[in-house]
């Protein structure tokens, strides 16, 4: 079914250990978006990008690696995961107008 | 950088009218959202403004911009149950990525 999918739905891992949080979007959107939502803070966006290979910091990018080698994917990774990353990350893609999420992925870092 | 800002929580009864407030500094914003967040789930588009329109109607929702005092208001008429939930204003202006308040929690009783 077309639409837009985050794997894995729930994670809880360590301190200094590496997580990836993958996104998948079958409307072939330019961009896409990876958000973290936290108590008082709404949604804070980390990293976006515009295509394939470009890719640009957002408002909290520490500690965050994106890549997009294909359109469809952006996966986001947490190099050495702490406890402050504790989250619910949302993925989201857009052509340009609506913005369409993905059901997030919920984080736990022990 | 630009900002947006909603109160935190909203009590309403059933059937009666609500209204979410927000309040943004961009002036160069072009385009004002509203999304609806569930919970467990992502965030969805309820409806959006484009900045030269001071209001839009569409079934049981107003929207309602003031652009000289960057005031965005959203109201539910004859709110249900099933209105309980998150709401986000959001807006953008020029880049394609959104910026969103913190969301306002509203909770309606029977």
């Amino acid at each position: 079914d077309a639409g837009i999918t985050q794997s894995p739905r729930y994670k809880i891992t360590e301190t200094g250990r590496q997580v990836t949080l993958m996104c998948h979007q079958t409307w072939s959107h330019s961009y896409m978006f990876w958000y973290r939502q936290d108590l008082g803070h709404g949604l804070r966006l980390i990293y976006y990008s515009a295509a394939a290979d470009i890719t640009d910091k957002g408002e909290v990018p520490d500690g965050y690696v994106v890549s997009r080698s294909k359109t469809e994917n952006f996966p986001l990774t947490l190099e050495s995961a702490t406890r402050s990353q504790t989250s619910v990350y949302f993925c989201a893609s857009t052509t340009g107008g609506e913005l369409f999420f993905g059901e997030g992925s919920r984080l736990t870092v022990l | 950088g630009e900002d947006v800002e909603q109160s935190l929580f909203l009590s309403v009864r059933e059937g009666d009218s609500s209204v979410i407030n927000c309040t943004y500094t961009d002036s160069s914003s072009t385009y004002l959202y509203w999304y609806k967040q569930e919970p467990g789930a992502g965030l969805q588009l309820l409806t959006y403004i484009f900045s030269n329109m001071d209001m839009k109607q569409d079934q049981r929702l107003t929207v309602l911009l003031n652009k000289k005092d960057k005031h965005l208001s959203l109201r539910i008429a004859d709110t249900q149950t099933g209105d309980s939930a998150i709401y986000f204003c959001a807006e953008k202006a020029g880049r394609r990525a959104l910026t969103f308040g913190s969301g306002t929690r509203l909770q309606v009783q029977p």
